[in-house]
């Protein structure tokens, strides 16, 4: 039963550029999360997605934005990066059932992204 | 305003040698505290769910506990492969929430032979 699956695992991009990242969540599941960790800090909740649309989103500027596919598959997109941008990228799926608002995120192994 | 404050930042312990880490969190209307273990390049791994004051959860070495204000994990007779960071998270139980979590900056433990 494959778990959560992030592409690519690392990426190097420059500043002003914009780069997607993408993720499958694991089988049965249908929400999809990301969060950001920059180094030595927990992670920062992004944007959550269920039935392909955004449903709720933390602190983070329109320059984040996302997608979920009809498949359940998410994508990432940060446009006009900034140094600060450089940070673990982490995707973490759920189960939305009617009985358990509290389905334990499962996370995948992230994509490293170093901005330049 | 933080939310989730861990203690300490980082811990070594000898083999054998128990310990407890802390969480302390402040959160209008606790839906649920979680622990995560996160390798080094790895992502968090699930370890436990808690919901109410009073619950108890343990699997092998670690056994967790909640408070109404802080929730502790205990690491009992640990192994060097127990070196990790640990995380802990709550979820809010106000308005339209869907599982945002908010995590804290985790415990580094590392046990040494």
């Amino acid at each position: 039963d494959a778990g959560v699956t992030q592409s690519p695992t690392h990426l190097i991009k420059t500043r002003g550029q914009q780069v997607t990242l993408r993720c499958s969540p694991k089988s049965g599941h249908d929400t999809v999360s990301w969060y950001q960790q920059a180094l030595g800090q927990g992670p920062q909740f992004i944007f959550q997605y269920y039935e392909e649309e955004e449903r709720q989103r933390g602190n983070f500027p329109d320059r984040f934005s996302g997608h979920q596919f009809p498949n359940y598959s998410s994508e990432l997109n940060v446009n006009a990066l900034l140094l600060g941008d450089s940070a673990l990228y982490l995707c973490a799926s759920s189960a939305r059932t009617a009985s358990s608002y509290n389905s334990p995120l499962h996370f995948g192994n992230g994509t490293r992204l170093t901005v330049t | 305003e933080d939310q989730v404050t861990q203690s300490p930042e980082a811990l070594r312990l000898q083999e054998g040698e128990s310990s407890s880490l802390n969480c302390s969190y402040t959160v209008s209307g606790l839906r649920g505290l979680f622990w995560y273990r996160q390798d080094p390049g790895k992502g968090p791994e699930f370890l436990f769910t808690l919901y109410s004051a009073g619950e108890e959860k343990e699997k092998e070495r670690l056994k967790a506990t909640l408070t109404k204000k802080e929730s502790f994990l205990h690491i009992t007779a640990p192994k060097p492969e127990d070196s990790a960071t640990y995380l802990c998270a709550v979820q809010e139980g106000r308005g339209s929430t869907l599982g945002r979590l908010y995590f804290g900056r985790g415990t580094q433990l590392t046990v040494w032979p």
